[in-house]
């Protein structure tokens, strides 16, 4: 079945600078892969996706790549804000009937 | 305002005892999902339904049960038999299973002591 993993579990940054986080996912089936932000105590919610048709989707400060051959994608956050600090999930999901397969998370902190 | 709740936030149990978890939605979605979350852990599902009346185990859905009676309600029984009950429950829906996204609840926190 489809594994994923994300890179780093934890990452600090300076207010105003970027944040990149990776994730890898193993079937190249996959054709679905949104990035959920989670504050503390909290639901998930989803904050951009992006589908395997495309490589890349921008939100404002919010961007998410996607390379269907090294079968990896990442977030990216530019100008970094305190209400940026949460934990960040990315998932992968197939076609109808198959379910999100999330990876174990990044903890973001964005120093004052 | 549409969306999805969770009730209660918080919950404590004595171990042995069954508990419940309630999970309501009126976003007319057709699949609802169940995750466990552990402390700085992801996401594991323990139950899924694409549509009334029809549910699926997830990876870990021992000491579990679930029903899905009504397209808005899909309550989670947390039983004595699951040996480490103590996490972060997460209530999920969506218009379809598969690629479309998941609107999550606000979550229950179980406390079996």
């Amino acid at each position: 079945g489809e594994n994923v993993e994300q890179h780093p579990s934890t990452l600090s940054v300076q207010e105003g600078d970027s944040a990149v986080i990776k994730c890898t996912y193993s079937d190249s089936a996959s054709n679905y892969f949104p990035w959920y932000k989670q504050e503390l105590g909290k639901g998930p919610q989803l904050i951009i996706d992006i589908r395997s048709n495309v490589g890349e989707k921008k939100d404002q400060r919010i961007a998410v790549t996607l390379n269907k051959t090294a079968k990896h994608f990442s977030l990216h956050i530019t100008e970094t804000q305190p209400e940026d600090s949460a934990v960040y999930f990315c998932a992968a999901s197939m076609y109808y009937g198959q379910n999100f397969v999330f990876g174990p998370g990044t903890r973001l902190s964005v120093l004052p | 305002d549409g969306g999805i709740t969770q009730s209660p936030k918080y919950l404590f149990r004595k171990e042995g005892q069954n508990v419940t978890l309630s999970c309501e939605q009126n976003l007319n979605h057709d699949a609802m999902y169940w995750y466990r979350q552990d402390p700085g852990q992801g996401l594991r599902l323990i139950y899924y339904s694409q549509i009334v009346n029809d549910f699926q185990k997830g990876d870990i859905a021992e000491g579990y049960s679930v029903s899905r009676e009504k397209k808005e309600s899909f309550p989670l029984t947390v039983t004595s038999a699951q040996k480490n009950p103590t996490a972060f429950y997460l209530c999920a829906s969506s218009i379809s299973s598969g690629n479309y996204e998941q609107y999550f609840g606000p979550g229950t926190r179980l406390t079996v002591t």
